[in-house]
């Protein structure tokens, strides 16, 4: 069964500093891999993914994800945080084949940006 | 355009009571999901339709738990009788048949059992 895991629950970073929210995952078969952010008291919103092509997927709001195939990771990068990027960010994977657009996601990491 | 639209927004009953939630899909999006999310347990997926037929329901809880989707713009999940443990929010999402992986969320309904 496909799976992600986000092995930190939070994030801490300073405004203008980079940041990385880390992603592993397993699959069976070629990894179809998604970003999701959520703020406080909406629906999640997509980001970005990989589905093939190059292993740096640039994505909304300057973010961008490195896919490596040999270590199974997909982190979230970004060159220079904001306060407003402040936010919980899911990793997830697309569902069995001939499953359509479902995902499974991660347990979320919490980014904190300080001012 | 309009997003995926939930209601209610908030919903407090008391333990037993029948809870009936509601998603309007995006129009032309022929894929609904419904998740649950939990500080404990993060995001769960508890059913999926695919052009108004239940697809993948091995996440509803138990008997407790049900989802319909009439027709293409409406779909239902309700649960009852309710418990405390069924506090959580509860998201619709959907998406077009195509696979591309974005799945639109609407706001979701935070429901309270006490």
């Amino acid at each position: 069964a496909q799976s992600v895991a986000q092995p930190e629950d939070q994030v801490n970073v300073a405004e203008g500093n980079p940041l990385t929210v880390k992603c592993t995952y397993s699959v069976s078969g070629n990894p179809y891999l998604f970003w999701y952010v959520q703020y406080p008291n909406r629906g999640l919103q997509f980001l970005l993914k990989y589905i093939t092509g190059d292993n740096l997927v640039k994505g909304s709001y300057g973010f961008e994800a490195e896919f490596n195939k040999s270590q199974t990771s997909f982190h979230l990068k970004k060159p220079s945080a904001l306060v407003s990027d402040s936010a919980l960010y899911f990793c997830a994977v697309r569902g069995p084949l001939n499953a359509g657009n479902m995902l499974t996601f991660g347990g979320g990491t919490r980014l904190m940006v300080k001012p | 355009d309009a997003g995926v639209i939930q209601s209610p927004r908030h919903e407090v009953t008391e333990m037993g009571q029948e809870v009936t939630l509601r998603c309007k899909p995006i129009s032309g999006h022929n894929s609904l999901f419904w998740y649950r999310q939990t500080m404990m347990r993060g995001l769960e997926l508890l059913i999926y339709f695919n052009n108004n037929v239940p697809i993948d329901d091995s996440g509803m809880p138990e008997d407790r738990f049900s989802a319909k989707m009439p027709n293409a713009s409406f779909s239902t999940l309700k649960i009852q009788p309710s418990e405390p443990r069924d506090s959580a929010v509860y998201f619709c999402a959907s998406s077009s048949g195509q696979f591309t992986g974005e799945l639109f969320f609407g706001e979701g309904s935070r429901l309270t059992v006490l």
